[in-house]
């Protein structure tokens, strides 16, 4: 267990609608990192906050939009969803920005199926 | 941006030794981590090499060469439950401190 947790664990949706997924950083870490993983692409990084503030942005469409509140957790709102959506979305978490050092660590992840 | 490029697969018995090679190539070279996914779970860290050399953890080490571009993962004493896929990441500073870049990982098959 990793201490970064991430609901809901399992999500079925149709086309056109809008989700939130919720990530609990470990305790004492200020940087959340959300990724999305399908079945034909790898770990693609989408968004960084830290303590609050958008640090860095990845392969992140325009339906889809993140924000770290000042409990630290965050949230990814995916919005007009397709079916090309569908996949496995990690949160994952590190103390800092990050110095060279900083590990981050993985939620177990939200299964988003789109139909 | 980086390139990272990993082998897709690798078959090795119980109890054998497997290396895991990644390359890659980047501005601005800022880390280099391990990591181990089984299917449908989290990433799990392994191990980080920020310079040159080999880092060693009970029968995980990892090995890094900058001036190669150049990184393992060596697995030895070889279990079952190693069947994974292993992810290479690496950090750039001259993109972001915090992002990793992931390459497509190297499913590991241990066979009995």
């Amino acid at each position: 267990d990793s201490g970064v947790t991430q609901t809901p664990k399992h999500l079925i949706t149709a086309t056109g609608q809008r989700v939130t997924l919720r990530c609990s950083p470990r305790s004492g870490d200020l940087s959340v990192y959300w990724y999305q993983q399908s079945l034909d692409q790898g770990l693609q990084f989408l968004i960084q906050y830290y303590n609050g503030e958008e640090r860095a942005k990845g392969n992140i469409l325009e339906r889809f939009s993140a924000q770290q509140f000042p409990d630290l957790h965050s949230e990814l709102n995916l919005s007009s969803l397709e079916l090309g959506d569908s996949a496995l979305y990690f949160c994952a978490s590190s103390v800092g920005v990050a110095g060279p050092q900083e590990t981050q660590y993985f939620g177990p992840g939200t299964r988003l199926l789109v139909l | 941006g980086q390139n990272i490029d990993q082998p897709t697969e690798m078959t090795a018995t119980e109890g054998a030794i497997v290396q895991i090679n990644c390359t890659y190539q980047t501005s601005g070279f800022n880390g280099l981590f391990w990591y181990q996914q089984h299917a449908g779970e989290a990433p799990t860290f392994l191990s980080y090499n920020v310079l040159d050399g080999l880092e060693e953890k009970g029968r995980f080490s990892s090995f890094l060469s900058r001036s190669k571009g150049y990184s393992y993962l060596l697995l030895k004493e070889l279990q079952m439950k190693d069947s994974a896929s292993y992810l290479c990441a690496v950090r750039d500073r001259t993109d972001s401190w915090g992002k990793l870049q992931f390459g497509a990982g190297t499913q590991v098959v241990v066979t009995p």
